[in-house]
């Protein structure tokens, strides 16, 4: 079965920095990774999908890699803000897989003021 | 403003009950998903339904059990057959076509069983 790992519970940076979280899988390769956010006490929140023949994608400050050869994802967000602060959720599919996404347990990201 | 509404937000029941979580979407989205959330875990599919009448089990159907009469809700009875039912529970819904299209989740409901 699919395995995904997202590379620490935690993550502290300095306002500013750029964060990066790492997503890896293993197995069959996706054919699509997305990325949600989850603030404490709600739901996921969609932000960016990228495909597997795609090597990047950005969407204002967040810019997510796909690297298929080292069965890796990378998410960055530059400049970040205290507003940033939230868990990232990495999630992927298995193109025929009748949906079902199989999501990673998440980075909880703090940016300090 | 379209979206999924989960309810209540918190629930508390004694062990050995049977409890129905409820999620309304007005989005018109034809799939819908169940998801349970543990601490340091992923999210775990629990049900899907990608048309009325019809559901499919996820990961860890045990012990749940779904029904989808109407396009826009999709209830989640957790019965006294769950050992371990206090848990985040998610719902969520996409349109349904193509297998890349992002989730749109509820704000969950806590369910504390004692």
């Amino acid at each position: 079965s699919q395995k995904i790992e997202q590379n620490s519970e935690a993550l502290n940076i300095q306002e500013g920095k750029t964060a990066t979280l790492t997503c890896n899988y293993t197995n069959y390769s996706p054919a699509y990774l997305q990325w949600y956010r989850q603030d404490p006490g709600r739901g996921p929140v969609f932000l960016l999908l990228i495909r597997e023949n795609e090597k990047e994608k950005r969407k204002e400050r967040l810019k997510v890699t796909f690297d298929t050869t080292l069965k890796q994802s990378l998410f960055h967000i530059t400049a970040s803000q205290p507003a940033d602060s939230a868990t990232y959720l990495c999630a992927l599919i298995i193109s025929g897989s009748a949906r079902q996404l199989t999501f990673g347990s998440g980075t909880q990201l703090t940016v300090l003021p | 403003d379209g979206g999924i509404t989960q309810s209540p937000k918190y629930l508390f029941r004694k062990e050995g009950q049977n409890v129905t979580l409820s999620c309304e979407q007005n989005l018109n989205h034809d799939a819908m998903y169940w998801y349970r959330q543990d601490p340091g875990q992923g999210l775990r599919l629990i049900y899907y339904s990608q048309i009325v009448n019809d559901f499919q089990k996820g990961d860890i159907a045990e012990g749940y059990s779904v029904s989808r009469e109407k396009k826009e809700s999709f209830p989640l009875t957790v019965t006294s057959a769950q050992k371990n039912p206090t848990a985040f529970y998610l719902c969520a819904s996409s349109p349904g076509q193509g297998d890349n299209s992002p989730l749109h989740f509820g704000n969950g409901t806590r369910l504390t069983v004692t």
